[in-house]
């Protein structure tokens, strides 16, 4: 079964503080993703990226990097917590095809003080 | 650029009503569409996608390119329907480009 894990589902965090969001996938996906889910915006993609050590940027990176050191992991970084990022984030990982299914994780939602 | 545009942010209609969400999309290229739907305290998933023409729990969507269009519809909504529904968009960014959503509402 598909399975793509977050490392937290609830995290508080006071402005200013470095954060890292974690997502873990076991299907040996070349691509995953994040995005950031807040009401009436729907998923709006933070990065992603298509390979190990591979990166792109998405429609709204400012504010976070990423990382992918092996092939199952990809984090988030928020290097400077701001209370704009409070947020539902959503992990993801697909193979390569464009028509493959997105497969999610279960949302960390993260608040910002 | 390119665009997802759904405009109902909530659809309420009673069991056995039909069923549309809107879906328009911004894209000058050939696009390739999806629904995923996101049940409460379930993960998004994969709904359907216009490449398969498939219908899946009785939803259906038809791409129509003249419109720039990918509807999903029902004939009869189910309690079990309630939920968000997102529309996607690939335009070979390599990433999804997905609709603001929206919430149904099934009532009894």
């Amino acid at each position: 079964d598909v399975k793509v894990t977050q490392s937290s589902r609830y995290l508080v965090k006071r402005t200013g503080e470095k954060v890292f969001l974690e997502c873990v996938q076991d299907m040996d996906h070349e691509n995953m993703f994040w995005y950031r889910q807040d009401p009436g915006l729907g998923l709006r993609l933070i990065y992603f990226s298509y390979d190990v050590k591979m990166k792109e940027k998405g429609d709204i990176p400012e504010g976070y990097s990423v990382s992918r050191e092996k092939k199952e992991r990809f984090s988030l970084i928020l290097e400077s917590a701001s209370t704009n990022q409070t947020s539902m984030y959503l992990c993801a990982s697909r193979w390569t095809a464009s028509t493959d299914t997105q497969y999610f994780g279960p949302g960390t939602r993260l608040t910002v003080l | 650029a390119q665009r997802v545009t759904q405009p109902e942010k909530l659809l309420s209609v009673f069991k056995g009503a039909p069923v549309e969400l809107k879906c328009n999309y911004s894209y000058s290229g050939s696009p390739e569409l999806f629904w995923y739907v996101q049940y409460s305290r379930q993960r998004l998933q994969l709904l359907l996608r216009h490449i398969s023409r498939e219908s899946i729990k009785g939803f259906t969507a038809d791409l129509n390119k003249g419109e720039t269009s990918f509807h999903l519809k029902k004939p009869f909504a189910q309690e079990e329907d309630s939920a968000m529904y997102y529309c996607a968009l690939y335009t070979g960014r390599r990433a999804l480009t997905f609709g603001s959503g929206t919430r149904l509402q099934v009532q009894p």
